[in-house]
């Protein structure tokens, strides 16, 4: 079965500094890759998404993301938080792109930016 | 991109009330439309996949009894939360995909939060 393990609940980084937040995932071949961001009592806002290719992907808002076949992996980056990007993120992969197939979420990294 | 839009954004209930929540594609036909539920610093789990035109996919776990799901148009699936307890106050999220498009990418609502009192 698929899964997706964000190993850091909670990550705080002083604002200007660099981020990652980690990834990991669990399938056969290799799935679609998504990073999402949630304001508190928002809906979901995609940040970057991986199908094929170019393995380093870029995203909105500054954001990238490296898809790494040989760990199993697609960490997100930043090079330079802003304070507005405290917020949750969450990895999400799906089998393929196919209509009726289901993303599945990891649990999640709270962002908190120091000023 | 596309918008999916989600009503009611809040809802406050007494407990042994149904709540319907209504997720609509704007500019875009779905024929699948997914259904999320999130608790208080959790993650979003999968509750159900919609289906138009026939039954919805439940998970492991949910009650399809407890949590109508009814997909009678391209654009329109609605969630109703039957004789709703406290516990099923939640973050209740849906989502859907361009039928036509091949993009894999999923749009969500904005969510719909449910208090039972």
């Amino acid at each position: 079965a698929q899964s997706v393990t964000q190993p850091d609940i909670h990550i705080t980084v002083s604002e200007g500094a660099s981020l990652e937040l980690r990834c990991n995932y669990s399938y056969g071949a290799t799935p679609y890759l998504f990073w999402y961001v949630q304001s508190p009592g928002q809906g979901l806002q995609l940040l970057l998404k991986y199908f094929s290719g170019d393995t380093l992907v870029q995203g909105i808002k500054g954001f990238e993301a490296e898809f790494k076949r040989s760990q199993s992996s697609f960490n997100l980056r930043k090079p330079s938080v802003h304070w507005s990007d405290a917020a949750e993120y969450f990895c999400a992969v799906t089998p393929s792109s196919g209509a009726t197939n289901k993303l599945i979420f990891g649990t999640g990294t709270l962002l908190a930016v120091q000023p | 991109g596309a918008v999916v839009s989600q009503h009611p954004s809040r809802v406050i209930c007494k407990s042994g009330t149904s709540v319907k929540i209504e997720c609509r594609s704007l500019d875009f036909q779905a024929t699948t439309m997914f259904w999320y539920r999130q608790f208080p610093k959790q993650s979003l789990m999968l509750m159900a996949t919609s289906n138009e035109g026939s039954k919805a996919t439940y998970e492991q776990g949910v009650e399809k009894d407890k949590f109508l799901i009814n997909h009678a148009s391209l654009t329109l699936s609605t969630l109703t939360v039957t004789s709703a307890h406290p516990e099923d106050s939640s973050f209740y999220i849906c989502s859907a995909r361009d039928s036509a498009g091949n993009t894999g990418e999923l749009f969500f609502g904005e969510g719909s939060r449910l208090t039972v009192l």
